[in-house]
């Protein structure tokens, strides 16, 4: 079975400063790779994708992500936090019939 | 060309009622995904419906639970005779295949009094 990790519940980052959250998966073939972002109230919103190719996916908003397949990571990344990207961000993945999704990583940054 | 809709946003409903959710796709959109989300918490995978067939329903309970792609018109998701634990956001998405990124809908929040 399929399953996605996202291991920190919340990341706090200072305005201007490199942000990372982490995502894991599990996955015995090739999967495709999403990260999703979601503001209250809302529902979740398309970020970037991994298919096939170059293992740095570039995105919406500034924001990458690093395919590693011998780590089964998929990491988001942005080189410059805003306030405003404080939100809740899902990692997902999908092989086979299933759309799973990790539990989510609070980012919080500050000003 | 719209997004996804959901429809109701916001339902309200007394235990023992029915409560149905309506969920229409992108065009072109042929797979669609329902999810439950508790506040400050994941989604749950619940059903994922091809045009009148479910492909896999794992994630949904075996009572009270039903979901439908008719070849006409939006998904649906049927919850009856709900309880106080029904009470969630209910979140669809759908894509045009399964490589391609899903779209969501706003959700409907259902609250069970």
């Amino acid at each position: 079975a399929q399953s996605v990790a996202q291991p920190e519940d919340q990341v706090n980052v200072a305005e201007g400063n490199p942000l990372t959250v982490k995502c894991t998966y599990s996955v015995s073939g090739n999967p495709y790779l999403f990260w999703y972002v979601q503001y209250p109230n809302r529902g979740l919103q398309f970020l970037l994708k991994y298919i096939t190719g170059d293992n740095l996916v570039k995105g919406s908003y500034g924001f990458e992500a690093e395919f590693n397949k011998s780590q089964t990571s998929f990491h988001l990344k942005k080189p410059s936090a805003l306030v405003s990207d404080s939100a809740l961000y899902f990692c997902a993945v999908n092989y086979g019939n299933m759309l799973t999704f990790g539990g989510g990583t609070r980012l919080m940054v500050k000003p | 060309n719209a997004g996804v809709m959901q429809n109701p946003r916001h339902l309200v409903r007394r235990r023992g009622q029915e409560a149905r959710l309506r969920c229409s796709p992108m065009k072109g959109h042929s797979h669609v995904y329902w999810y439950r989300q508790l506040p400050e918490e994941g989604l749950k995978f619940m059903v994922y419906l091809q045009k009148e067939n479910i492909i896999d329903e794992s994630g949904m309970p075996k009572e009270r639970f039903s979901a439908e792609f008719p070849k006409e018109g939006p998904s649906i998701l049927r919850i009856q005779q709900v309880v106080r634990g029904d009470s969630a956001a209910y979140f669809c998405a759908t894509c045009r295949e399964l490589k391609a990124e899903a779209f969501f809908g706003q959700g409907t929040r259902l609250t069970v009094v």
